[in-house]
C-alpha cells in the first residue's frame, strides 16, 4: 500500500510568491517522522526540513515551514517568497520508528516563473 | 552537515562489463547505508538496505547477483553491476544513516549509460 501521497505532478508559481506542496500519509504507528528533500536537476537530494510524529509545533527551517495535521495525516510544505533556485522536483518522506527505511512519495515538481 | 561522497557521478559501459559504484560517508559513521534507483521523473525506488559487516537486504523484485552491494566498513558501501546492459541504465544513488533521528543524507548520484 502506497504510504505517502503527492498528488500534484507539477505546480508553477510565480516568483515571491508562496506554495504548499501536499503530501498525506499512512501508518498505524504513533511514532514516525516526516522528511521534505528537494531534487534540483543535477539529482542530488537536499534535505529541507523533519518533523516528528510526537513534535507539537510544526517544523520551520528559513522558508520552508511545514503544515503538520496529525489527525488527517497530512505533512504539507510551505515554501514562502519563491525563488527562481527552488525550481526542483520536491519529495516527502516518512521514516517509521521501527524501521529505518525511508519510504518516498511520487514527487512534486515545482517551476518557479520569473 | 554530514556529507556522503558517491563516485563515480557518471559512467559509460559497455553491455556485458561490471560497473563499481562508491558511497563514503565522510564525516560520520553510517552502520546503514542504503541504495536507491530512479528512472527520469519518477520517485526514488529501494533497491536495498546495506548494514556494514553483513549481508544486503534487497527489497522484492531486486536480483541480488546483479546488483552486489558491500558495506565493508563503517564508512564505506559498494555497489557493484554486474554484466550490465541497457535496461540497467538509471540514476543510482546511495544515503547514508547517521543516527536514529537524524535525516537520510544523500550521495550526489550516479548517471549509469550501459550501450
Amino acid at each position: 500500500a502506497q504510504k505517502i501521497t503527492q498528488t500534484q505532478p507539477g505546480m508553477f508559481v510565480q516568483e515571491k510568491e508562496a506554495v504548499t506542496l501536499d503530501c498525506t500519509y499512512d501508518t498505524s504507528d504513533q511514532s514516525y517522522g516526516l522528511f521534505w528533500y528537494k531534487q534540483p536537476s543535477s539529482g542530488e537530494m537536499i534535505f529541507l526540513i523533519y518533523q516528528g510524529s510526537y513534535d507539537e509545533q510544526n517544523a520551520t527551517e528559513g522558508r520552508y515551514s511545514l503544515n503538520f495535521q496529525k489527525a488527517r495525516k497530512s505533512a504539507n510544505l510551505v515554501i514562502s517568497a519563491s525563488q527562481l533556485g527552488d525550481s526542483a522536483m520536491y519529495f516527502c518522506a516518512m521514516r517509521e520508528d521501527n524501521d529505518y527505511k525511508l519510504s518516498f512519495g511520487a514527487g512534486t515538481t515545482v517551476t518557479v516563473r520569473a | 552537515g554530514a556529507v556522503v561522497s558517491q563516485h563515480p557521478s557518471r559512467v559509460i559501459c559497455k553491455s556485458g562489463t561490471s560497473v563499481k559504484i562508491e558511497c563514503r560517508s565522510l564525516d560520520f559513521q553510517a552502520t546503514t547505508m542504503f541504495w536507491y534507483r530512479q528512472f527520469p521523473k519518477q520517485s526514488l525506488m529501494l533497491m536495498a538496505t546495506s548494514n556494514e559487516g553483513s549481508k544486503a537486504t534487497y527489497e522484492q523484485g531486486v536480483e541480488k547477483d546483479k546488483f552486489l552491494i558491500n558495506h565493508a566498513s563503517l564508512t564505506l558501501s559498494t555497489l557493484t553491476v554486474t554484466s550490465a546492459h541497457p535496461e540497467d541504465s538509471s540514476f543510482y544513488i546511495c544515503s547514508a544513516l547517521g543516527g536514529r533521528n537524524s535525516p537520510l543524507h544523500f550521495g550526489n548520484g550516479t548517471r549509469l549509460t550501459v550501450t
